[in-house]
């Protein structure tokens, strides 16, 4: 069991506007601003798109944004293209000895 | 360029072990907190195993992993190593390095390639 929990999965068509959600506690989410947003294709690493809850790092499409209120962040792609179908990951910075906690992940189809 | 560079993929049988290095490029290896994150073939989730502070040699281990799992680093060739022992098939995964970014908010930035371990009879 994940410490953030995500939706499994997420559709939208292309040019629509998508948002995937990111739930944790206020030991994680709802305490830091250390949210950040992963995108991952099969077979590849995770590759940072969001950090800081909605920054973005250079080279990242600015069709990617984030937001956060109280425990829940969220990741929103507009103008959805083919290419953006992959799964995304949320991580936040924890008070835990952890450090890190990490969604469960959800699968994003473009339909 | 900056990036983590990960061995290559690994069979073991079970109760075997294996070493994974991570060479830092770019970078001082030792200017970050370094996690080990494991994902099981065709499965999202993510599975916080271990971090390192490279510069101390300090490490933290979930507990599933307490036991089983050895964090080192060699900083003379910028490479941090997870040592995991008596495999089971059930450790079969794609092991990754991350760095975690330094300062007052703290974010995995970077990733490695992953290694493939395949643990079978």
């Amino acid at each position: 069991q994940s410490a953030l929990t995500q939706p499994v999965s997420v559709s939208g068509s292309p040019g629509q506007s998508i948002s995937i959600s990111c739930t944790g506690t206020i030991s994680d989410v709802g305490a830091y601003n250390s949210l950040s947003w992963y995108q991952q294709y099969p077979g590849k690493a995770p590759k940072l798109i969001i950090f800081n809850v909605n920054y973005r790092p250079s080279g990242v499409s600015n069709r990617f944004s984030g937001s956060k209120s109280g425990n829940t962040a969220s990741l929103t792609i507009s103008g959805l293209q083919a290419e953006d179908e992959a799964d995304y990951f949320c991580s936040s910075y924890t008070s835990s000895d952890t450090l890190v906690v990490f969604g469960g992940g959800t699968k994003l189809t473009v339909l | 360029q900056v990036q983590l560079v990960q061995s290559g993929a690994e069979v073991k049988k079970p109760g075997a072990s294996v070493k994974v290095s991570c060479k830092a490029s770019g970078y001082a290896l030792t200017a970050n907190f370094l996690h080990w994150v494991r994902q099981a073939p065709g499965q999202q989730r993510l599975e916080w195993m271990a971090w390192m502070n490279p510069n101390t040699g300090v490490t933290n281990y979930a507990q599933k992993f307490q036991g089983w799992v050895t964090l080192t680093r060699d900083t003379s060739i910028n490479t941090a190593y997870m040592e995991f022992r008596n495999l089971r098939s059930d450790d079969t995964a794609i092991y990754y390095c991350a760095r975690m970014t330094a300062g007052s908010t703290s974010y995995i930035d970077l990733w490695g390639q992953g290694t493939l371990v395949t643990v079978s009879s």
